[in-house]
């Protein structure tokens, strides 16, 4: 499989739930990020967990990082309607100082109200 | 808050021809980079450009493709002689220090 596969690929939710996507990765990494896209949009930062980082929050953002299971994920909670997007981690591997970034498929959130 | 432009929006191309597609990244950022994302693919990188100089590149990026910087604020991506499997969203984005990377809102290229 590739580097930064996500799962689920789709999602759906009612308003106020929680909503959990999961990133798997292949390689040592220096950070990982997550990034929302709304369709047909530009990608908009969420969060960076660096890898000696285990969790991080911002918001109603919850990210966990596990670098022994190569894997991380993306808690938003109490979703709302506005958060339909769709979600992409993307890794930037150790060894590079310039930021190249690994996405993965994504995974595509839809909450209804 | 200041963000990432691109321009066009959105360019109709015939195979063969040039383009260029013209980023302005945030004005203090030092790290500047080109994705591009086929229809219902993963975003894809191209290019990374720091210090002038292009600091990594894919090996989608090959010889017909190039960047520049041509003065303090633009930084471009030029296609020499474009295929239709160059029909893609390409997306500019810029970063401080090389951490948290900035999208520009994207050029829909069509290449007919």
């Amino acid at each position: 499989s590739q580097q930064g596969e996500e799962d689920p690929q789709a999602l759906s939710i009612q308003e106020g739930e929680n909503a959990t996507m999961n990133c798997s990765y292949k390689t040592s990494i220096n950070n990982l990020q997550w990034y929302r896209q709304n369709s047909g949009r530009g990608l908009v930062h969420l969060i960076l967990i660096r890898s000696n980082e285990r969790e991080k929050h911002s918001g109603r953002l919850r990210v966990t990082l596990d670098t022994s299971k190569k894997s991380s994920s993306l808690l938003i909670t109490a979703s709302r309607a506005a958060d339909t997007a769709s979600y992409f981690c993307a890794n930037n591997a150790g060894g590079t100082s310039y930021g190249k970034l690994t996405f993965g498929q994504g995974t595509i959130l839809t909450v209804h109200p | 808050e200041p963000e990432v432009t691109q321009t066009p929006s959105h360019q109709v191309t015939q195979m063969g021809q040039e383009v260029i597609l013209r980023c302005v990244p945030i004005s203090n950022h030092l790290y500047f980079y080109w994705y591009r994302q086929i229809l219902g693919q993963k975003v894809e990188f191209l290019v990374s450009f720091y210090n002038n100089e292009i600091s990594e590149k894919s090996e989608i990026f090959d010889d017909q493709f190039s960047v520049e910087r041509p003065d303090g604020s633009n930084f471009t991506l030029k296609i020499r002689s474009t295929k239709l499997e160059d029909s893609a969203m390409y997306f500019c984005a810029s970063s401080r220090q090389g951490h948290e990377q900035y999208f520009g809102p994207g050029t829909r290229l069509t290449v007919t």
